[in-house]
């Protein structure tokens, strides 16, 4: 399959903070990226859509002006957590699209904000 | 809403069985349907992906997908402790072409 990295895979952050995670398509060009969240036990949750060039679709309940995502070109997608607290702590995943429809995950990105 | 349910489990199966995994999802328009397993702390993987009624075979895992009664199933043959993972279904929304809508995931449990 298709390879989708993140960095970092782990941060820890004062609360107040701003994070900034990254998500690169390493071996193929994608228009489309997703990021989740996913909380201990729960299952993922889509906070918004990228689009390369655009700007990203979020979900409903999701605040665009605290995660902010960029998508500047077809192998990177970034997610700024801004002003980070407690409650921001989570799973956070990236995904994107190869061919038609297949979602390839990054590995994750595991946030704690103190 | 669009919605895709899976039973949480935890589904436990003894090693060398096969393991059945279930889903319905609500949208009857839906085109595409994929399975995927994650591993505790990780993120999820692709296993295999179904467009057609009828099986798909993919190694030991196949899936089963029936439109009309908006179903799609895994079996898992020959499971193995490895297996043990949760596994998301999760179902295109056709209202957003490549959005995915994900079920919560079926705890597996392989017992050697």
């Amino acid at each position: 399959g298709a390879v989708v990295s993140q960095h970092p895979s782990r941060v820890i952050c004062k609360s107040g903070t701003s994070v900034k995670i990254e998500c690169r398509s390493l071996d193929f060009q994608a228009t489309t990226m997703f990021w989740y969240r996913q909380f201990p036990k729960q299952s993922l949750m889509l906070m918004a859509t990228s689009n390369e060039g655009s700007k990203a679709t979020y979900e409903q309940g999701v605040e665009k002006d605290k995660f902010l995502i960029n998508h500047a070109s077809l192998t990177l997608s970034t997610l700024t957590v801004t002003s980070a607290h407690p409650e921001d702590s989570s799973f956070y995943i990236c995904s994107a699209i190869l061919g038609g429809l297949e979602q390839f995950f990054g590995p994750g990105t595991r946030l704690t904000v103190l | 809403q669009k919605e895709v349910e899976q039973n949480s489990g935890p589904l436990s199966v003894p090693e060398g069985a096969i393991a059945s995994l279930n889903c319905t999802y609500s949208d009857r328009g839906s085109q595409s349907f994929f399975w995927y397993r994650q591993y505790s702390g990780k993120s999820p993987e692709l296993i295999m992906f179904i467009y057609s009624n009828g099986d798909k075979e993919d190694g030991r895992f196949t899936a089963q997908l029936n439109k009309a009664s908006q179903y799609v199933s895994l079996l898992i043959r020959d499971s193995q402790p490895s297996d043990s993972a949760t596994y998301l279904c999760a179902v295109n929304d056709m209202e957003y072409g490549n959005k995915l809508v994900f079920g919560a995931g079926t705890i597996l449990r392989v017992k050697s």
